[in-house]
């Protein structure tokens, strides 16, 4: 399987709610990053966590990295139907390249 | 310009023909990424230039496909005697600098579809 996998692949919830997503990588990493994609746009950066931080919130958004699990969480409080997108984590290795995940797709029923 | 600007934004072409998409990237950013992305999948990593040079090209999936970046800033892929299964948007991203550390800029893409 991949490195970077989101789960769950779908979410859907009523607006207020919050959404959980998780994602899970196999090899270690300096990095981890959550980004956003509307319908038939490009990504949109979120936010990045660093290996040596454990938590981390940027608005109504709150990631969490847990290095001897391999998985990172990214929370959205109080969902808008807004929010309604395609969230994917991103792993960098060290490597040259980005490893990004295949995705969860939330949502928010207004 | 404000972001990363892609052209066209919607191709439809004939299998056999050769594309080219176009990428701006953000002035003054030196890394540069392509991606393809099938429908309703994540990305799958093509190429990325740090500059003008292309460090790894491991990632384009065969020798149909080329890119290059001439004077630090547009980048343009080349896809010859297209098939169908090249049929994918086509992502474009920048970042200031090279690095997992770096937050990258993505454009709209490019809706290429082969017949």
């Amino acid at each position: 399987s991949q490195q970077g996998e989101e789960d769950p692949q779908a979410l859907s919830i009523q607006e207020g709610e919050n959404a959980t997503m998780n994602c899970s990588y196999k090899t270690s990493i300096n990095n981890l990053q959550w980004y956003r994609q509307n319908s038939g746009r490009g990504l949109v950066h979120l936010i990045l966590i660093r290996s040596n931080e454990r938590e981390k919130h940027s608005g109504r958004l709150r990631v969490t990295l847990d290095t001897s699990k391999k998985s990172s969480s990214l929370l959205i409080t109080a969902s808008r139907a807004a929010d309604t997108a395609s969230y994917f984590c991103a792993t960098d290795t060290g490597g040259f390249k980005t490893i990004f995940g295949a995705g969860t797709r939330l949502f928010v029923k207004a | 310009g404000a972001g990363v600007s892609q052209s066209p934004s919607n191709k439809v072409t004939e299998k056999g023909k050769d594309v080219e998409l176009r990428c701006d990237p953000i002035s003054g950013h030196t890394a540069l990424y392509w991606y393809r992305q099938s429908l309703g999948q994540g990305l799958e990593f093509l190429i990325y230039f740090q500059g003008n040079s292309a460090p790894d090209k491991s990632g384009l999936p065969s020798d149909r496909f080329s890119a290059e970046r001439t004077g630090g800033s547009v980048s343009t892929l080349t896809i010859q005697r297209t098939q169908q299964e090249d049929s994918a948007v086509y992502l474009c991203a920048s970042s200031l600098a090279y690095g997992g550390n770096q937050p990258q800029h993505f454009g709209d893409g490019t809706r290429l579809s082969i017949l």
